[in-house]
């Protein structure tokens, strides 16, 4: 069965440490690639996505993500956290179906 | 201009009752979704709808129906709440199935 696991649920920095979370999938053959971030009490925005080409991806915010394929990977960093970085963190994979997958999340807590 | 927007924002009801949610996209999407995220952040899709034709049902009981009357909204009807449907309901839209979804504001709905 597709599926995506974040293994970091919840992670808390100080300010300016630099973060890493990380996101695998299941084999399935191609798939488009997304993080998007939660921010409390608000909706799903996008970060980044990944379709084809560069494997690194930037995106809003400063945020970056790598592709790796031999590791079906696709870990998202900041290289400087800010305290309104602060959210829950989702990443998502489309397979050759319909839907996206989504993980179960990232809880990123960051203190001045 | 609001790309996807849901009605209403709160809904706090009793257990017994039925209620609907309505969404609209203005982005000239084909599909859209619907999802349940619960008290854990959890985000899992429910249904899915292409050009008004239902393509996914995410074994949802059948007291929540969708409807799409044309393929700029798709409002979700649910007969007989329960406490277990307490949450928040997204809905979002995307060109196509594994393409970038963009998500609603959410609907949180409370069960009393």
């Amino acid at each position: 069965a597709q599926s995506v696991s974040q293994h970091n649920h919840h992670v808390i920095l100080s300010e300016a440490a630099s973060l890493e979370l990380g996101c695998n999938y299941s084999y399935g053959g191609t798939v488009n690639l997304f993080w998007y971030v939660q921010y409390p009490g608000q909706h799903l925005q996008l970060l980044l996505k990944y379709f084809s080409g560069d494997p690194l991806v930037k995106g809003i915010k400063g945020f970056e993500a790598e592709f790796i394929k031999s590791k079906f990977s696709f870990n998202l960093r900041k290289p400087s956290v800010q305290w309104s970085d602060t959210a829950e963190y989702f990443c998502a994979v489309g397979y050759n179906t319909d839907k996206l997958i989504f993980g179960t999340g990232t809880r990123l807590q960051v203190f001045p | 201009d609001t790309a996807v927007s849901q009605t209403p924002k709160y809904l706090v009801t009793q257990m017994g009752n039925d209620k609907s949610i309505k969404c609209e996209q203005n982005l000239g999407h084909d599909t859209m979704y619907w999802y349940k995220q619960d008290s854990k952040k959890f985000l899992k899709i429910m249904f899915s709808y292409n050009n008004k034709e239902l393509i996914i049902n995410e074994t949802v009981p059948n007291r929540f129906s969708p409807k799409s009357p044309d393929k700029a909204h798709l409002n979700l009807h649910i007969n007989s709440l329960e406490l277990g449907d307490s949450a928040v309901y997204f809905c979002a839209s995307s060109l196509a199935g594994r393409e970038t979804q963009y998500f609603g504001p959410g609907t949180r709905l409370l069960v009393l």
